[in-house]
């Protein structure tokens, strides 16, 4: 079974900081990765899909990068509405999640 | 608007079963291969089941196999998920979801879920 492993498993930064968020993948599959952001009470919601490419809406400060084992999701300016988790996906794999907090 | 909207949640004693249903609109649902996903309190995201857009196809994770039976019809709009000999450990919000065309089931479009509870 693939193992999807995300760090760190939280992080408390401050407004405006780059944070990022890391999900390293047991066996190797090219481009595919999915990002989600989930708020308290409310269901998950997309915002990076292929790795890379940016859910219609999602703000740019979010982005995807990576192939092959190690993928990252960046949020270039932690704004406040940012606090949720986050979690890597492909197919019918999640990781463990992010939960991101303001310092 | 895009919707999907689950229902029939609710308290089952440990054996037990539970049929939800997922109710979609605002696009044309036999285009899509739909999941389901549920979460235990506290808990991260877990990946259940899906089904092809045209039903032909369905997958599940290990712990449900022999348990859970996903179908849909197309003709009213529709995903379900029967779940018999329920344990306590499938307790959870249960969120139906859309997977976006030809990505690595992205779910683009996710249903405000339903929760099931698992206890005598």
């Amino acid at each position: 079974d693939i193992q999807m492993t995300q760090s760190p498993s939280s992080v408390s930064a401050s407004v405006g900081d780059r944070v990022t968020i890391t999900c390293q993948v047991s066996q190797e599959f090219s481009h595919y990765l999915n990002w989600y952001q989930q708020k308290p009470g409310k269901a998950p919601k997309l915002l990076i899909y292929d790795a890379s490419k940016s859910e219609t809406g999602v703000p740019s400060r979010f982005s995807g990068s990576g192939s092959g084992t190690e993928f990252s999701l960046t949020i270039s300016s932690l704004q406040p509405e940012d606090i949720a988790t986050y979690y890597c996906q492909r197919y019918g794999t999640f990781g463990g999640g992010t939960k991101v907090e303001i310092k | 608007d895009v919707q999907l909207v689950e229902s029939g949640g609710g308290l089952v004693q440990p054996g037990g079963s539970l049929r939800l249903s997922c109710a979609a609109s605002g696009f044309i649902f036999s285009d899509y291969w739909l999941s389901w996903v549920r979460q235990s309190p506290g808990k991260g995201l877990e990946w259940v089941a899906n089904i092809k857009d045209d039903g032909t196809k369905k997958f599940y994770v290990d712990s449900v196999k022999g348990r859970f039976t996903i179908s849909r019809d197309n003709a009213k709009n529709s995903l379900y998920l029967q779940m018999d000999s329920l344990r306590a450990e499938d307790t959870a919000v249960f969120y139906c979801a859309r997977e976006k065309i030809a990505t690595a089931s992205a779910f683009e479009i996710w249903g405000q879920g339903t929760m099931v509870t698992v206890s005598s």
